[in-house]
Order: structure tokens, then C-alpha cells, then sequence
């Protein structure tokens, strides 16, 4: 089993749509978690970072962590075609720390 | 991009050839890493660096190693490259361990 799981999609959404993806993990130790935002054929980039559990807003994204059930969640409102992308969750923490484990990416696509 | 720069970005080699590829930043992060991304995997740690000289393994570091010279460069070398080994390498940087950036990729094809 894969310390981080994440449902590879694909999800196609309509523009304007509330979107919410989502990851599991299993190892307790782990603190940190991240969202990243990666278009195609480019680098990763950092989206949101949070620490432990509760919410953290940037604009129109929302990222939630719930460690008591080990579930994390990336929420975008009013989603806009430019949000056409795939999506990594990744944790980090105790006998890991500094090095980040990722679910296998959701690919979002949000149509016009 | 933080200032991160990977060269090659892409690269077509044959089985049983060495290869080193190349991550350099501007940013002097004095962490730095090596991914690979495949289908149905995500990205997996290969290698990293926790300064100059100093560098651990990864979840799948077997058939590669690492160099690290200098704060800007990190450079992984495939010793003999294996098809297993087609992939796309992302190198990150990161200041403060938990905030990770990461290059463009450089896209390997072993033959």
C-alpha cells in the first residue's frame, strides 16, 4: 500500500464548477502537507502548503487536512479552464522529514 | 521556478551507456532533490542533498548516483542506463526542507 493514495481521475468538470480533490495517507508521523499544480510537460509548482490539520485559503483554493482521518483535500472554486491541469498531493514528516511522499496525481480538466 | 535550471531537458541514450544529468539553482538552497515521474507512480524520490557533499537515498535509488560539489549543482549520473530507466527527472530545491520547487524536467529515453 502506498503511504500517500490519490484517485488518478480523470475529472472533467464545466467552468464555474467547485471542484474537490482528495488524498489519503497512512503514516502518522507525517505533519506537512502540500498541494502541487503541474501543467503539462512542465515542473510541479507549489499550490498551497499547510501544517497539521485545518484549513488554509489562497483565493479561490482551500486546502483541508483532517488527521484524524488522514485525509487531505484541495477544494477550487469557480473553476476556470486555466485550472486544466494535473494535481499532486504530497506529506512529509517524521522519519521522512525533508522528503516528500506524493500520490500518483489527479488530472483535472475543466471545460468552457 | 526558483531559479532552477536542468539540462539536458531531453535526452535519447542506449542501454548500458552512462548519463549525467544536470540541475543547477540560483536560489542557494542548501536542499536538493531528484525525482523521477512515471505513469501510475507520481513522483519517487531518487536521491537528495542536504548540502555540499552531503546526500542520502531515496525510495528508488538503486542504478543511480549523486554529486554535489557545489551549493548551485547537483548532478544524477545513470552509471549504465537500463530501459527501466526511461523516464522524466525532475530535480526540487528547497530553503527551509518542507517547501519544495521544482526544475522543468529533463524527459530520458533509454533504447
Amino acid at each position: 500500500q502506498k503511504e500517500v493514495e490519490q484517485d488518478p481521475g480523470p475529472l472533467s468538470v464545466p467552468e464555474g464548477a467547485i471542484v474537490s480533490l482528495n488524498c489519503t495517507y497512512s503514516n502518522s508521523a507525517f505533519q506537512y502537507f502540500m498541494w502541487y499544480r503541474q501543467y503539462s510537460r512542465k515542473g510541479p509548482e507549489l499550490l498551497m502548503y499547510t501544517y497539521s490539520s485545518g484549513n488554509k485559503e489562497d483565493g479561490r483554493f482551500t486546502a483541508q487536512v483532517d488527521k484524524s482521518s488522514k485525509y487531505i483535500s484541495l477544494f477550487i472554486r469557480d473553476s476556470q479552464p486555466s485550472d486544466s491541469a494535473t494535481y499532486l498531493c504530497a506529506s512529509e514528516g517524521g522519519t521522512s522529514y525533508g522528503k516528500l511522499t506524493f500520490g500518483q496525481g489527479t488530472i483535472l480538466t475543466v471545460h468552457p | 521556478d526558483a531559479g532552477i535550471t536542468q539540462s539536458p531537458r531531453h535526452k535519447v541514450t542506449e542501454t548500458g551507456t552512462p548519463v549525467t544529468l544536470r540541475c543547477h539553482q540560483t536560489e542557494n538552497h542548501r536542499y536538493m532533490y531528484w525525482y523521477r515521474q512515471d505513469p501510475g507512480h507520481g513522483l519517487r524520490l531518487i536521491h537528495y542533498s542536504y548540502g555540499v557533499k552531503d546526500t542520502d537515498k531515496g525510495e528508488v535509488s538503486d542504478g543511480y548516483s549523486v554529486s554535489r560539489s557545489k551549493t548551485e549543482d547537483f548532478l544524477l549520473t545513470l552509471e549504465s542506463a537500463t530501459s527501466s530507466q526511461t523516464s522524466v527527472y525532475f530535480c526540487a530545491t528547497s530553503g527551509g526542507r518542507h517547501e519544495q520547487f521544482f526544475g522543468p524536467g529533463t524527459r530520458l529515453t533509454v533504447l
